[in-house]
């Protein structure tokens, strides 16, 4: 059963605006998270992360948000600039383990002009 | 500096066939992952090793063999290769450790593999 769930497949958010894409998890075990960014025919980028005992962490545009309660965390992309048109995954796992991540479907992010 | 290294980026076998995915990393790191990529299922975990000479199974390991011989290197294998491995693979590589920085993984470019 999926653990981290990203439910839109797909957004599309004019150039300069916010994007917005959210992620759920299941398992309260988790204590870090990330997100990674894939352009076709690449391998996926680690772009930003958070901490479980954090509940905002900004990198420049980008935004990481979580709600532990709420088992959900988000990333906002601010402003928006079409090369950040790309898929993200969000990305959970258990600190002091393995180090593998638990992936979730992915958003594909169109930015338009 | 080249990071994940994958060896092929591109295969078609026929059903039955074996090959072996290369997967080389220059950055000293511990641990090594081999994922596979398919349509609206994200990146799921087929293998891992923390270690030279360890290996382990991860969500969908099953027509899968790993080797890690070198600490470099981690082998994916495929002993009789099915339509349903038709995917894209992904290695990835992270360093042994208790800070943030630890579950970042690298990534590889990928290796599509079509399974006819």
């Amino acid at each position: 059963d999926q653990q981290v769930k990203q439910n839109s497949p797909s957004l599309s958010v004019q150039e300069g605006r916010i994007s917005i894409l959210n992620c759920d998890y299941t398992n309260s075990m988790f204590d870090y998270f990330l997100w990674y960014k894939k352009y076709p025919a690449e391998g996926p980028t680690f772009l930003i992360s958070i901490s479980s005992i954090k509940d905002k962490n900004e990198d420049g545009r980008f935004t990481v948000f979580l709600n532990k309660s709420a088992k959900h965390l988000s990333l906002h992309i601010v402003p928006s600039q079409p090369g950040d048109s790309a898929v993200y995954f969000c990305a959970a796992t258990v600190i002091a383990e393995t180090n593998a991540l638990n992936f979730g479907k992915g958003t594909s992010l169109l930015v338009t002009p | 500096n080249a990071g994940v290294t994958q060896t092929p980026k591109f295969r078609v076998l026929k059903t039955g066939q074996s090959m072996t995915l290369l997967c080389a990393q220059d950055m000293n790191h511990e641990y090594m992952y081999w994922y596979r990529q398919d349509p609206g299922m994200g990146l799921r975990l087929i293998h891992y090793s923390v270690g030279e000479g360890t290996t382990a199974k991860g969500e969908v390991p099953d027509g899968y063999n790993v080797s890690r011989l070198k600490k470099q290197n981690f082998l994916l294998g495929l002993e009789s290769a099915a339509p349903s491995q038709t995917s894209v693979y992904f290695c990835a590589s992270s360093y042994q450790g208790m800070g943030s920085g630890a579950n970042v993984l690298t990534f590889g470019a990928g290796s599509r593999l079509t399974v006819l």
